[in-house]
């Protein structure tokens, strides 16, 4: 079946410019992570939701982050007014819906800003 | 808080000798751990996982882990190294008590496995 989706898989902005990234996770999965890869770093926990559950938002780096799940399915992260610091790529992950279960991975948004 | 240290940034085998990639966590209560693997242009894909049960966890690709709760620690292992390992492995931990979902990752683990 279909995997995790991201878009864009690349995105060049201006500083001080928003962008948005989208993930479409695998269908039927209720947990969704949005995490960051920046060069030559591990993954940075960004945010995860989890079926009709407050979202955890307790690794946004800052108020410029934000994201949202519609319909327990696609997701948005926002990023506002973009820092040169904000360069990384951000992947998306989603699982099924027990805190055991595995997460697979998007292929991520490498997003740079100029 | 949960946390997850991976000493070494890089390790180096040749092939056919054995490999151990090491991972030591932190959690307030009992741990959930994941090795991840991420190849050259490709995606972190799952190689393992610790949730409960037997201590050595066998998983993808010939690799196992090893659950060691004294030393809080989770290293990755293969008796015979391949070429085709040579990629990025991830260490992660969840707290099974507190974090629920919350995935904390270590920094990577860089191996190369040289002909």
């Amino acid at each position: 079946g279909a995997g995790v989706s991201q878009s864009p898989s690349n995105k060049v902005t201006e500083k001080g410019k928003d962008v948005e990234l989208r993930c479409d996770p695998i269908s039927g999965h209720t947990a969704l992570y949005w995490y960051r890869q920046s060069l030559g770093q591990g993954l940075e926990f960004l945010i995860y939701f989890q079926g009709n559950s407050a979202p955890d938002k307790s690794g946004l780096p800052s108020d410029r982050f934000s994201a949202e799940r519609t319909g327990g399915s696609v997701s948005t992260l926002t990023i506002q007014r973009t820092q040169q610091e904000d360069s990384a790529v951000y992947l998306c992950a989603s699982s099924r819906y027990r805190d055991t279960d595995t997460q697979y991975f998007g292929p991520g948004t490498r997003l740079t800003v100029l | 808080a949960q946390s997850v240290a991976q000493p070494e940034d890089q390790v180096n085998v040749a092939e056919g000798n054995p490999l151990t990639v090491k991972c030591t966590y932190s959690v307030s209560g009992n741990p959930y751990l994941f090795w991840y693997v991420q190849y050259p242009n490709r995606g972190l894909q799952f190689l393992l996982k610790y949730i409960t049960g037997d201590n050595l966890v066998k998983g993808s690709y010939g690799f196992e882990a090893e659950f060691n709760k004294s030393q809080t620690s989770f290293h990755l292992k293969k008796p015979s190294a391949l070429v085709s390992d040579s990629a990025l492995y991830f260490c992660a931990v969840r707290d099974k008590n507190t974090g629920g979902f919350k995935t904390i990752f270590g920094a990577g683990t860089r191996l190369f496995v040289k002909a």
